[in-house]
């Protein structure tokens, strides 16, 4: 199946810092998607970004598909950003998640 | 609107008992998932359901686990006899296809021990 790597796998901000999450996969993508995984362990999605850009607040999401990365900005984070950040892929119909950014935002 | 309802929350059982989990997705989402996450690993995709279909249960554990979706409306995921390595959050979501893409809604998760 499709393979999903994602870098750093753990990241340490002070607030206010920004960010980039990288996400490599292996193979052509119908579907992406970004995660957001709080403490508690609630999964939130961030965006659907199979290719181009979307931005929403602070945070801003880029998929090259051509060279099958894709790019999750931070700006400005916040304590609340803490948790993990995951993306999906897949090319047919089963999401195919990677192992994740751990994020820790200090005050 | 509500969100994709889930329970037991926990669930503590020993090795070889039998444990089923529900799920209530969003009114209106024809499409359901299951989801096994082990502790510091991504999700990985147990069944999606379109309707009360299955579309792909390539990796559910036929031997042990199960599931169904009740007149395309709710779920149940069931596993039996369970194994240590079963021991996970068990996330189910539902979604919704709309002209900008897919989004997936999940529910809290069944935290499953098995001792």
């Amino acid at each position: 199946g499709i393979q999903v790597e994602q870098s750093p796998p753990d990241l340490i901000l002070q607030e206010g810092a920004n960010s980039t999450l990288r996400c490599n996969f292996s193979d052509s993508v119908n579907n992406l998607q970004w995660f957001h995984q709080n403490p508690w362990g609630q999964l939130i999605n961030l965006f659907y970004i199979p290719s181009g850009t979307k931005q929403n607040g602070r945070l801003s999401a880029t998929t090259v598909a051509t060279e099958r990365y894709s790019l999750l900005y931070i700006s400005s984070s916040q304590t609340t950003d803490s948790g993990v950040y995951f993306c999906a892929v897949d090319s047919g119909y089963a999401l195919n998640f990677g192992k994740g950014t751990s994020l820790l935002v200090t005050p | 609107e509500a969100g994709v309802a889930q329970s037991p929350r926990y669930k503590i059982i020993e090795k070889r008992q039998s444990v089923a989990f529900w799920c209530n997705p969003i009114s209106g989402h024809a499409t359901l998932y299951w989801y096994q996450q082990i502790l510091g690993q991504g999700p990985k995709l147990l069944i999606q359901f379109q309707n009360n279909g299955v579309v792909d249960d390539s990796q559910l554990p036929k031997d042990r686990f199960s599931a169904e979706r009740l007149k395309g409306v709710d779920s149940t995921l069931k596993i039996q006899p369970a194994k240590l390595e079963d021991s996970a959050v068990y996330l189910c979501a539902s979604s919704l296809w709309l002209a900008g893409g897919e989004t997936q809604y999940f529910g809290p998760g069944t935290r499953l021990l098995v001792l």
